[in-house]
């Protein structure tokens, strides 16, 4: 019952270094989201799916891109990091969005990443 | 842009009842009020949510008035590990997909 899962846990970029942060779901959700969020702040969103081969912008969404080739995975990717980009990333999905008792996002337990 | 409101910190004894009063601006009319729990360290949890009046679990109640404009988590008895920060996050805007979730309330239970 593995819910959400982030891979990897941590990891040091120096600037301008690329990555790929993986998340995985097992809850066959449709939804699946990525925030950041940085010390004293709440979640930020970066990009979304609302289902498989479709992804869509946040509020956040400059220096990184995301695919969703499969449903039970959501990529984000950073081409070239920068030190504004060190913070804890967190992946989440649901069921269903808006207008619906099942829209409740459940989390991962975070990537940390800090750019050197 | 539909928005909530809540204080940034609270801080309570153990074993009082904690309430957390959460705003809604511009809540859509379809929209339920779900909140969030979040230890340090680890991603937000969902802990309780509702549509009208009142919802009970085993973790928390959650209030609503009949004009939906606010919320009131409730907190039973807390104890040293209900110390987190609390969410109620909104859409921000009709027919938009992100929910967004501000800073929220900092608990601090003290022994």
């Amino acid at each position: 019952n593995a819910g959400v899962t982030q891979t990897p846990k941590f990891r040091v970029l120096k600037t301008g270094q690329s990555m790929t942060l993986l998340c995985a779901q097992d809850m066959n959700h449709e939804y699946m989201y990525w925030y950041r969020q940085d010390p004293g702040m709440g979640l930020r969103l970066i990009h979304y799916s609302v289902g498989e081969g479709t992804t869509a912008k946040g509020e956040v969404p400059d220096g990184y891109n995301v695919s969703r080739l499969k449903k039970q995975n959501f990529l984000l990717g950073l081409e070239s990091a920068a030190p504004s980009q060190t913070s804890v990333y967190f992946c989440a999905s649901s069921y269903s969005s808006r207008g619906n008792a099942k829209n409740i996002q459940y989390f991962g337990a975070g990537t940390r990443l800090s750019v050197l | 842009l539909a928005k909530t409101t809540q204080p940034i910190s609270m801080d309570s004894y153990e074993g009082q009842e904690v309430n957390i009063t959460c705003s809604h601006n511009n809540i859509a009319t379809n929209d339920y009020i779900t909140w969030y729990q979040q230890f340090p360290s680890q991603g937000p949890r969902f802990i309780i949510q509702g549509y009208k009046t009142k919802v009970t679990n085993e973790v928390a109640s959650l209030f609503i008035p009949a004009d939906r404009k606010s919320s009131t988590l409730s907190l039973p008895r807390v104890s040293l590990s209900d110390t987190a920060v609390y969410y109620c996050p909104a859409y921000s805007g009709a027919g938009s997909y992100q929910l967004t979730f501000g800073k929220g309330t900092k608990l601090s239970v003290i022994p």
